[in-house]
């Protein structure tokens, strides 16, 4: 599976956006880029994914370099329940299914 | 949006017993089911995954024996931790993917079991 670069850690004051970086320099033309949060004594919850277009939910956005070696996950307004370990995972489209998470950025609200 | 259910949240017990844990997928149909095991302060670890009506796939390192998986329907996989043991202590969780989703589509996962062996 093709591996993923992220922060160990980051601090974000509330209400303001915050940006957390991928670095995925081996992905592959078939790997899309998923993004899932666990919070504290919980089970991951998904955020978002993308292929080469940005992409916006109600949760986050996501945006890919052009070159799609590199990706930021957006939160536009944080919240002190936005407090997680957030996880970039490279998924091939047509492998199997399993998710490879790596130690993921571990994400502190500041009120 | 789908949701998993695991049981039971949390799990004491004693050196050399089993524990059953259960995962459902409440809303949906699940062919796949997958099992992760976290210790403190470190990452989610796949140890194995369940296919409705055939065997486990196991990660490497992962001793089948000890590990049993049992996906008997679409909605329900369970985990036995057999003869368990205080290093067996950690904190497991499912996740399943809805049987009529694309392959790119996400996984949902349970909320987490916590099994502490005394």
């Amino acid at each position: 599976d093709a591996k993923t670069t992220q922060p160990n850690s980051m601090e974000s004051n509330e209400e303001e956006p915050v940006h957390l970086p991928c670095n995925h320099s081996t992905i592959s033309g078939t790997d899309y880029i998923h993004w899932y949060r666990q919070l504290p004594s919980q089970g991951p919850e998904y955020v978002i994914h993308g292929l080469t277009s940005n992409v916006n939910n109600r949760m986050a956005s996501l945006a890919i370099a052009e070159d799609r070696k590199s990706s930021t996950l957006i939160l536009h307004r944080a919240t002190l329940r936005d407090a997680a370990v957030y996880y970039c995972i490279l998924k091939e489209v047509f492998g199997n299914e399993k998710l490879t998470f790596g130690t993921g950025t571990r994400l502190t609200i500041i009120p | 949006g789908a949701v998993v259910s695991q049981h039971p949240s949390r799990v004491i017990c004693k050196s050399g017993t089993s524990v059953k844990i259960e995962c459902r997928s409440l809303d949906f149909q699940a062919t796949t089911m997958f099992w992760y095991r976290q210790f403190p302060k470190q990452s989610l670890m796949l140890m194995a995954t369940s296919n409705e009506g055939s065997k486990a796939t196991y990660e490497q390192g992962v001793e089948k024996d000890k590990f049993l998986i049992n996906h008997a329907s679409l909605t329900l996989s369970t985990l036995t931790v057999t003869s368990a043991h205080p290093e067996d202590s950690s904190f497991y969780i499912c996740s399943a993917r809805d049987r009529g989703a694309l392959s790119t589509d996400t996984q949902y996962f349970g909320p987490g079991t916590r099994l502490t062996v005394l």
